[in-house]
């Protein structure tokens, strides 16, 4: 299996919803990321995920809690979000942080904040 | 502050043409690039990556250049086709846990 398997591959949420983006992969990687893209704009990263340990959080604001529950799961929480949240958020995975390189991202996952 | 960034937004070819996407980077300390193709609602897919201690790797149709003096980068795709359509990132390793984007380019193929 190579892939990272993102679901849902769509969401609409209101602002006082909770909702939660998962991200799967078997590859044993051992790095896995969150990214939000917005249209036409490159994927800028969120956080980054090191053997199950939060590495970076690139200044995310707290209504976005990450969650890594085990090696292959990466879980995004979303709470009260605003509608400027809107993108497309993308999982990523390496063999680990280290090891530049076998970067596999997956399909996304499309949310629009009503 | 160090980025990865492309000269043109928008390239538009025919069908055979041979294809070069550019990108110039700014952080010296970077040793991994990768090149990625992104079509309309999906993830950002894998093309070709390089290590700094090379400046030219070849795979299918594809060939990426590295030029170290000048920070740059580029992409080349021969006989282009319509399924080549995408928005192509550049991408750099710069040694910080860090995979950072560049602004992306636009190729359109037409028939």
């Amino acid at each position: 299996d190579t892939e990272v398997t993102q679901t849902p591959k769509h969401l609409v949420m209101g602002m006082t919803n909770k909702k939660s983006l998962k991200c799967e992969q078997h590859m044993g990687h051992r790095a896995m990321y969150w990214y939000k893209q917005k249209a036409k704009k490159p994927p800028e990263l969120m956080f980054v995920y090191s053997y199950e340990k939060l590495s970076i959080n690139e200044s995310v604001p707290s209504r976005f809690s990450p969650e890594c529950p085990n090696s292959s799961l990466l879980n995004l929480h979303l709470h009260a979000l605003q509608p400027e949240d809107s993108a497309l958020y993308l999982c990523a995975s390496s063999q680990n942080v280290a090891a530049n390189y076998g970067y596999t991202f997956g399909s996304g996952t499309r949310l629009t904040v009503v | 502050g160090e980025s990865v960034g492309l000269h043109l937004p928008t390239l538009s070819v025919q069908e055979g043409d041979n294809s070069i996407i550019n990108c110039a980077y700014s952080n010296s300390a970077s040793d991994y690039f990768i090149w990625y193709k992104q079509e309309s609602g999906k993830g950002p897919q894998f093309i070709i990556d390089i290590r700094s201690n090379m400046d030219k790797r070849q795979g299918q149709r594809v060939t990426v250049l590295l030029n170290k003096t000048v920070k740059h980068l580029s992409l080349q795709i021969a006989a282009t086709q319509p399924g080549d359509s995408a928005v192509y990132f550049c991408a750099e390793n710069t040694g910080f846990q860090k995979l950072v984007f560049g602004t992306g380019t636009r190729l359109l193929v037409s028939p």
